[in-house]
């Protein structure tokens, strides 16, 4: 099983709204990452989990709150958003870096996210 | 402040032609390069890489070179085929601090024409 699955594909939300972005990996990855794409830009790093334990997060706002419940699964919770965080939301997972290839990431298809 | 850039948008080429796609890079650090490749409504895929202490590799149809002089790195594709039309990520990385560093370039969407 190679697969990063990301659930919902597509979600609509009002600013008030609390919703939730899934992200699963039967791989047996011990990093995984939430990264933010708006049109025509390139993928942004947001946060990194290492281990299940958060080790990077790049200054993002805290409307946005992940969580990370086990070694295959990450969440990223979402209150309060703004329309500009409209974007896909893409979730990958790699191996530890001391093994595998170094910046090899498995990404999922991404959470198509709109702010009303 | 674009640590990682395509400057070619777009690239269209014939089936069976050469692609060349460019990326370059400003920061020193960065000593391990990758290419990814994205289908519309599929996340990217990573394609292939390459080491500093390497100035060429290639898998296939496809081959990487770097010239670390210029912080400059192309994907060669060869013969490019109609399932190669995708957009293009560069990224790069600081290898001691490998996925967790990765910076992408903006893409370049990569157009075979049959």
């Amino acid at each position: 099983d190679t697969e990063v699955t990301q659930t919902p594909k597509h979600l609509v939300m009002g600013m008030t709204n609390k919703k939730s972005l899934k992200c699963e990996q039967h791989m047996g990855h011990r990093a995984m990452y939430w990264y933010k794409q708006k049109a025509k830009k390139p993928p942004e790093l947001m946060f990194v989990y290492s281990y299940e334990k958060l080790s990077i997060n790049e200054s993002v706002p805290s409307r946005f709150s992940p969580e990370c419940p086990n070694s295959s699964l990450l969440n990223l919770h979402l209150h309060a958003l703004q329309p500009e965080d409209s974007a896909l939301y893409l979730c990958a997972s790699s191996q530890d870096r001391r093994t595998g290839r170094t910046g090899e990431l498995f990404f999922g298809e991404g959470s198509r996210l709109t702010v009303l | 402040d674009q640590q990682v850039k395509q400057n070619s948008p777009s690239l269209s080429v014939q089936e069976g032609r050469i692609s060349i796609l460019n990326c370059d890079y400003t920061n020193s650090m960065f000593d391990y390069f990758l290419w990814y490749k994205k289908y519309p409504a599929e996340g990217p895929t990573f394609l292939i890489s390459i080491s500093s202490i390497k100035d060429k590799n290639e898998d296939g149809r496809f081959t990487v070179f770097l010239n670390k002089s210029a912080k400059h790195l192309s994907l060669h594709i060869v013969p490019s085929q109609p399932g190669d039309s995708a957009v293009y990520f560069c990224a790069a990385t600081p290898s001691i601090q490998g996925a967790q560093k990765l910076v992408f370039g903006q893409g370049t969407r990569l157009t075979i024409n049959p």
